[in-house]
């Protein structure tokens, strides 16, 4: 059974870090490429991030380029999110994702809550 | 600019047949989309991805009231002989090579 379990969530101040990670099992983490995607509270989906299956290839949405950096560690079968420079606007669940070739989504996390606050 | 669209809300009777709509923007009607569900209160699912010539594939374990259908830039989720557990948020996705992965506004649909 596929199974992804996110955990790093919690309360930071705007300005302030947070690293997410995501424990992947029931696949052969190493041949897929991984996402991150978040949704804002009684908001819909938006994509963040993605990395290649070896970590050679990153990509970001726009709003995230510079202050977030996705990277993976193919030996624990994991995927990680490190926020820096958090806004009130970061604020959101964020899910781990397998990602389908580059493409979509086909296994999803339970997610992890970031609430960006003073 | 790729976008998809979807209606806001739809309903429909419990043991009706609903169509949801995901459209794709002018000039990108041959794109690839996925359709997921999410439950309240939970993360979403993978129902399908539509290739671009229009056919489909489900996911595993997808129920066969859950079908698909295409026509022109319109990716249709089709729901027949709905539940209560059908009442969920449903979202359209689509990517392209060098763009960021983008996703509909989504759909709430309420089973009456």
């Amino acid at each position: 059974e596929v199974q992804l379990v996110e955990s790093g969530g919690g309360l930071v101040q705007p300005g302030g870090s947070l690293r997410l990670s995501c424990a992947a099992s029931g696949f052969t983490f190493s041949n897929y490429w991984m996402s991150w995607v978040r949704q804002a509270p009684g908001k819909g989906l938006e994509w963040v991030a993605n990395i290649h299956e070896g970590g050679s290839g990153r990509y970001y949405v726009d709003s995230v380029r510079g202050r977030f950096t996705i990277s993976r560690d193919n030996a624990k079968n994991s995927v990680y999110l490190q926020m820096n420079s958090l806004r009130v606007e970061d604020a959101a669940v964020y899910y781990c994702a397998r990602d389908e070739y580059g493409g979509y989504f086909q296994e999803w996390g339970q997610g992890t809550l970031v609430t960006v606050s003073s | 600019q790729l976008v998809v669209t979807q209606s806001p809300s739809a309903s429909a009777s419990l043991g009706a047949t609903v169509q949801l709509t995901c459209t794709l923007s002018s000039g990108h009607s041959s794109y690839a989309i996925a359709w997921y569900q999410q439950q309240p209160e939970k993360g979403p699912r993978y129902l399908m991805k539509f290739n671009s010539d229009g056919s489909y594939s489900k996911g595993d374990g997808i129920p066969d009231r859950f079908s698909g259908s295409s026509s022109g830039a319109e990716r249709h989720l089709i729901i027949s002989s709905l539940q209560s557990d059908d009442e969920a948020d449903y979202y359209c996705q689509t990517w392209g090579t060098g763009i960021p992965k983008i996703f509909g506004g989504g759909t709430r649909l309420t089973v009456l």
